[in-house]
């Protein structure tokens, strides 16, 4: 595997169930992160792990719960989902600087999710 | 607040015909501007980084620019392989880390 994998790739989901995503970064990068996009919006920020600090988003709802268990994986925790929620789910990593600079991410393939 | 706007939200070129794509941003204070490509279906793939105005980064067709409130996206003789949306994104000087995307611009190259 090369660059950034992420599982599934697509995943249907009712109100009440309980899932994961999964990503995995093979570049030997310090920082990993969540992204929603929707159509007609911008790219938005969830959580960002870098140099093992976990960065949050404080308007991500808690249905939604990051967990990274080293510097090469990780998790999107999702439960008790809205149909808002439905987008395309996307995973990047990079090589961050320990003073917050941010330099190029380079992104997996998303996971589609459908909530009905 | 910090806002990030791409102009034209999509734009439709003839094979060869030369145009340029638009990231203007107002922040406090630039780390860095980047550009991707994103295909249907797929993430976004990493283009170019630029740090400060004056800056120039080039790749094959496509040459990016900075100044001190916008970016351009130069595409010389475009193919119809370079057709994709193209995303601006910016990190501001500030604690939060937050990077901020744009909308993109769909450009489609017409054979």
């Amino acid at each position: 595997e090369t660059g950034v994998t992420q599982t599934p790739r697509h995943l249907v989901m009712g109100m009440t169930n309980k899932k994961s995503l999964k990503c995995e970064q093979h570049l030997g990068h310090n920082a990993m992160y969540w992204y929603k996009q929707s159509a007609k919006k911008p790219l938005e920020l969830m959580f960002v792990y870098s140099l093992e600090e976990r960065v949050e988003n404080n308007s991500v709802p808690s249905r939604f719960s990051p967990e990274c268990p080293n510097s090469s994986h990780l998790f999107l925790h999702l439960h008790t989902l809205q149909p808002e929620d439905s987008a395309l789910y996307l995973c990047a990593s990079s090589q961050d600087s320990g003073v917050h600079y941010r330099y190029e991410q380079y992104f997996g393939p998303g996971t589609r999710l459908t909530v009905t | 607040e910090d806002q990030v706007t791409q102009s034209p939200e999509a734009l439709r070129l003839q094979e060869g015909e030369s145009s340029s794509l638009n990231c203007s941003y107002t922040v406090s204070g630039l780390r860095g501007l980047f550009w991707y490509r994103q295909d249907p279906g797929k993430g976004p793939e990493f283009l170019f980084t630029l740090y400060s105005a004056g800056e120039e980064k080039e790749k094959e067709r496509l040459k990016a620019t900075l100044t001190k409130k916008e970016s351009f996206l130069h595409i010389t003789a475009p193919k119809p392989e370079d057709s994709a949306t193209y995303l601006c994104a910016v990190q501001p000087r500030r604690r939060d880390d937050k990077i901020i995307f744009g909308k993109g611009t769909r450009l489609h190259i017409l054979p």
